[in-house]
């Protein structure tokens, strides 16, 4: 079985404070994406990361996907309340000779002002 | 373009009752995914379609739960009978080409469904 083990499962900041959650498996991943949830709504992606040690920015949002292809990381700076949200990780993998997508719990993360 | 629609938003019925969640995908997107979503579980991938063919239906919890994608702009998730542990938020998805690396995943709003 294929399990991404996200931490922390709770995060409340204070606004401007920095954070990093973690997207963590024993499995390698032929790619790896990033979704931030908001109450109510569906999942959007924000990043997909494919090659090993990958590091992407999104303004504040830095994202990295380590060298094996097993885990990843997101790094918010100068965090503001409207990056409060479900911060969920999926990866894509091989088994059986088809793809296979899996999610993480996620990270529900409060930004207070 | 609308995004992913799904009907209805809400539904509460009882348990041992037929329920179908319907679907409707973005335009010109060749693939479509039904996801469960609890908090003990997380969101979970039940099936998807590529072309109107499932693809894989691997997380399908079990016989009580079917999904039809009968043309390329409508999909049905139908629950026969109906139990508590079926409620949950369920999401349908749509991209351009199944799980490709390049691909992306649009999330309709969600149907959220509780079982009495």
């Amino acid at each position: 079985t294929q399990l991404l083990e996200q931490s922390p499962q709770f995060l409340s900041i204070q606004e401007g404070e920095n954070l990093t959650v973690y997207c963590n498996s024993s499995s390698v991943f032929s790619s790896l994406q990033w979704y931030r949830q908001e109450p109510g709504e569906g999942p959007v992606l924000l990043v997909t990361v494919v090659t090993g040690g990958e590091v992407k920015k999104l303004k504040r949002l830095t994202f990295q996907f380590g060298d094996a292809r097993k885990d990843s990381s997101l790094h918010i700076t100068a965090a503001q309340p409207g990056d409060t949200g479900l911060y969920l990780c999926a990866g894509i993998f091989s088994q059986g000779g088809s793809e296979k997508l899996v999610f993480g719990k996620g990270t529900k993360l409060t930004v207070n002002p | 373009d609308a995004g992913v629609i799904q009907s209805p938003r809400h539904e509460v019925t009882e348990m041992g009752q037929e329920v179908t969640l319907r679907c409707k995908p973005i335009s010109g997107h060749n693939s479509l995914f039904w996801y469960r979503q609890t908090m003990m579980r997380g969101l979970e991938l039940l099936i998807y379609f590529n072309n109107n063919v499932p693809i894989d239906d691997s997380g399908m919890p079990e016989d009580r739960f079917s999904a039809k994608m009968p043309n390329a702009s409508f999909s049905t998730l139908k629950i026969q009978p109906s139990e508590p542990r079926d409620s949950a938020v369920y999401f349908c998805a749509s991209s351009l080409d199944g799980l490709a690396d390049s691909y992306e995943q649009y999330f309709g709003p969600g149907t959220r469904l509780t079982v009495t």
